[in-house]
């Protein structure tokens, strides 16, 4: 299994400014991704995180917006740049320990732009 | 890319109903099936999963089905509670990419008492 802490759990933030949200795991991972949940839909994944290389984005997602940290095998950033109100959404971290594995999430950054 | 669907949006059942959910899958060399039960302000987590080799997987009230040929899985929650409300999420895998899970889009699952 996998424990992973991300935060903050929700932020209020204003037009224009970016917020970086944390992912940590308990144990070392090769593959961390990146999703999306808006309000009362599917997750859709924004980015695959590499450690030791660039993120993979998904297409209608790029690293202007979303820049994405992975420094090690245990912890990743995704930020949201210049923020608007469509960008009011959950984000969620999530690894996978295999091939063909359970995926396990983080509990979400609910996240409201002002 | 992979794309899976998922029947139907919303399903309201009777406590001690059963209750099934259907996905597709478009990627005939998809290997690996597996739910998500997601509650109201938390996070997804696995309920069941299944891969290629079987056609049928069993763990207490809940069972998942497999059909290669048609490309097509099924979640079955037998005699209902009410705390299995939730939204459930059905994911096959990436083409390219196993690690990466394509999610449906979810059914609302309202148990009624």
């Amino acid at each position: 299994s996998a424990v992973i802490s991300q935060k903050p759990s929700r932020d209020i933030c204003q037009r224009g400014t970016s917020l970086t949200i944390q992912c940590q795991v308990d144990s070392q991972v090769t593959m961390m991704f990146w999703y999306r949940q808006q309000p009362g839909q599917s997750l859709t994944l924004i980015a695959t995180a590499n450690q030791g290389s660039e993120a993979t984005y998904e297409s209608g997602f790029v690293i202007d917006k979303f820049p994405i940290s992975r420094p090690n095998l245990t912890f990743s950033t995704l930020t949201v740049s210049n923020m608007s109100p469509e960008d009011s959404s959950i984000y969620l971290c999530s690894v996978v320990k295999g091939l063909n594995t359970e995926a396990f999430f983080g509990q979400g950054t609910r996240l409201t732009v002002v | 890319g992979e794309n899976v669907e998922q029947h139907p949006s919303t399903l309201s059942v009777q406590e001690g109903d059963s209750a099934v959910i259907k996905c597709t899958y478009s990627d005939s060399a998809s290997n690996y099936f597996p739910w998500y039960k997601q509650e109201l302000g938390k996070r997804p987590q696995l309920i069941i999963d299944i891969r290629s080799n079987v056609g049928e997987k069993k763990d207490q009230r809940i069972a998942v089905t497999l059909n290669k040929t048609a490309k097509h899985f099924s979640l079955h929650i037998t005699e209902t509670q009410p705390e299995d409300s939730a939204v459930y999420f059905c994911a096959a895998p990436h083409m390219e990419y196993g690690n990466k899970l394509v999610f449906g889009a979810g059914t609302i699952l309202r148990v009624k008492s």
